[in-house]
């Protein structure tokens, strides 16, 4: 159980571009998603919280206009690179929450390349 | 100051060759500890949490201890598909959901 997947797993895009990058979790419901990214041969960097059927609460830093996070359902939260350059370029990785727990379940990420 | 902190940084042995990771954190009420592992590429995968000190869980050959200061992973006859990055983090005394994240262990098994 607690399976989460993410689409794509790799992109690339031209800068100037936008990017959507879909995290679900397969086999429960999740309240609460998280976006992060990680750069090479570092930890995992929070960039937002994602509450179904309301805003993200972007952690500080982190451009709410540049990286537009949905939470539609219970199973699906989205993660939108606006106007990507090359500088977004990372691996992005979401997680889901596990019901009942404190425990984060992440999807297999998403490498986004901006040229 | 609340903060993760693991260690080695990187840590090679040879298969069979039995050993332990360490997670020191500095947190105000310690509600959970979580260990994760990490391959290339990929995203993490859980493997425990902890809650209080003296708690001990295993998985297969891993095994995860916790005391008041610090939680060790400790691998026992480790094999090549053990190689990974290994993620301490701690749930952050500000958020019931949010972690403080270690920089990870990265563990290679030479067969």
């Amino acid at each position: 159980g607690a399976v989460v997947s993410q689409h794509p797993s790799r992109v690339i895009c031209k800068s100037g571009t936008s990017v959507k990058i879909e995290c679900r979790s397969l086999d429960f419901q999740a309240t609460t998603m998280f976006w992060y990214r990680q750069f090479p041969k570092q930890s995992l960097m929070l960039m937002a919280t994602s509450n179904e059927g309301s805003k993200a609460t972007y952690e500080q830093g982190v451009e709410k206009d540049k990286f537009l996070i949905n939470h539609a359902s219970l199973t699906l939260s989205t993660l939108t690179v606006t106007s990507a350059h090359p500088e977004d370029s990372s691996f992005y990785i979401c997680s889901a929450l596990g019901k009942g727990n404190y425990e984060q379940y992440f999807g297999p990420g998403t490498r986004l390349t901006v040229t | 100051e609340d903060q993760v902190t693991q260690s080695p940084e990187a840590l090679r042995l040879q298969e069979g060759e039995s050993s332990s990771l360490n997670c020191s954190y500095t947190v105000s009420g310690l509600r959970g500890l979580f260990w994760y592992r990490q391959d290339p590429g990929k995203g993490p995968e859980f493997l425990f949490t902890l809650y209080s000190a003296g708690e001990e869980k295993e998985k297969e050959r891993l095994k995860a201890t916790l005391t008041k200061k610090e939680s060790f992973l400790h691998i026992t006859a480790p094999k090549p598909e053990d190689s990974a990055t290994y993620l301490c983090a701690v749930q952050a005394p500000y958020s019931n959901y949010q972690l403080i994240w270690g920089a990870g262990t990265k563990l290679i098994i030479k067969p």
